[in-house]
């Protein structure tokens, strides 16, 4: 299975919710990464956090790391439905400068 | 100013063919990738350039060459398509260890 991989798969939601999805990955890392992916497009980078870093906000996002338990969030607060989207976790196992993507969690908000 | 660009857009081709895509960032980065994300979004890496040096080569199918003429080209080749290959394919570019800049996707379908 890949390194990081998203939780849930799939999220609907109502305009105004807030929406969390969860990343696990298995080695130690570097860094993490969140892209957001809309139907049809690139990847756009969102936020990078460190290994050493915990929480990290970028406007209404919120991204937390626990390196204890391999895992991060991703937390958009006051959801709209401009971000109807895939999000993707990214990271860098061992630190080798090799980005390896999940999944994604497909995002559904609802106006 | 369109930061990383790839063409074609779409590729419509039969099996057994060979095709080129195209992919220009001017951002200059040293790194630039090619991707593979499937009918399920599956994100997989392919090839990795820093400073026209190969330094990741996924286990991909030796049909697959990066050529990179220059830092701020790395085209993909592929010899003798095969129906498995239809898929999306996107370029992006980064600085290593940064954030990755992403191209719009070339979608590949192979008949």
């Amino acid at each position: 299975s890949q390194q990081g991989e998203e939780d849930p798969q799939a999220l609907s939601i109502q305009e105004g919710e807030n929406a969390t999805m969860n990343c696990s990955y298995k080695t130690s890392i570097n860094n993490l990464q969140w892209y957001r992916q809309n139907s049809g497009r690139g990847l756009v980078h969102l936020i990078l956090i460190r290994s050493n870093e915990r929480e990290k906000h970028s406007g209404r996002l919120r991204v937390t790391l626990d390196t204890s338990k391999k895992s991060s969030s991703l937390l958009i607060t006051a959801s709209r439905a401009a971000d109807t989207a895939s999000y993707f976790c990214a990271t860098d196992p061992g630190g080798s400068y090799i980005p390896t993507f999940g999944r994604g969690t497909s995002l559904i908000v609802h106006p | 100013d369109t930061a990383v660009s790839q063409t074609p857009k779409y590729l419509v081709t039969q099996m057994g063919n060979d095709k080129s895509i195209k992919c220009e960032q001017n951002l200059g980065h040293d790194t630039m990738y090619w991707y593979k994300q499937d009918s399920k979004k599956f994100l997989k890496i392919m090839f990795s350039y820093n400073n026209k040096e190969l330094i990741i080569n996924e286990t991909v199918p030796n049909r697959f060459s990066p050529k990179s003429p220059d830092k701020a080209h790395l085209n993909l080749h592929i010899n003798s398509l095969e129906l498995g290959d239809s898929a999306v394919y996107f370029c992006a570019s980064s600085r290593i260890t940064y954030e990755q800049y992403f191209g719009p996707g070339t979608r590949l379908t192979v008949t």
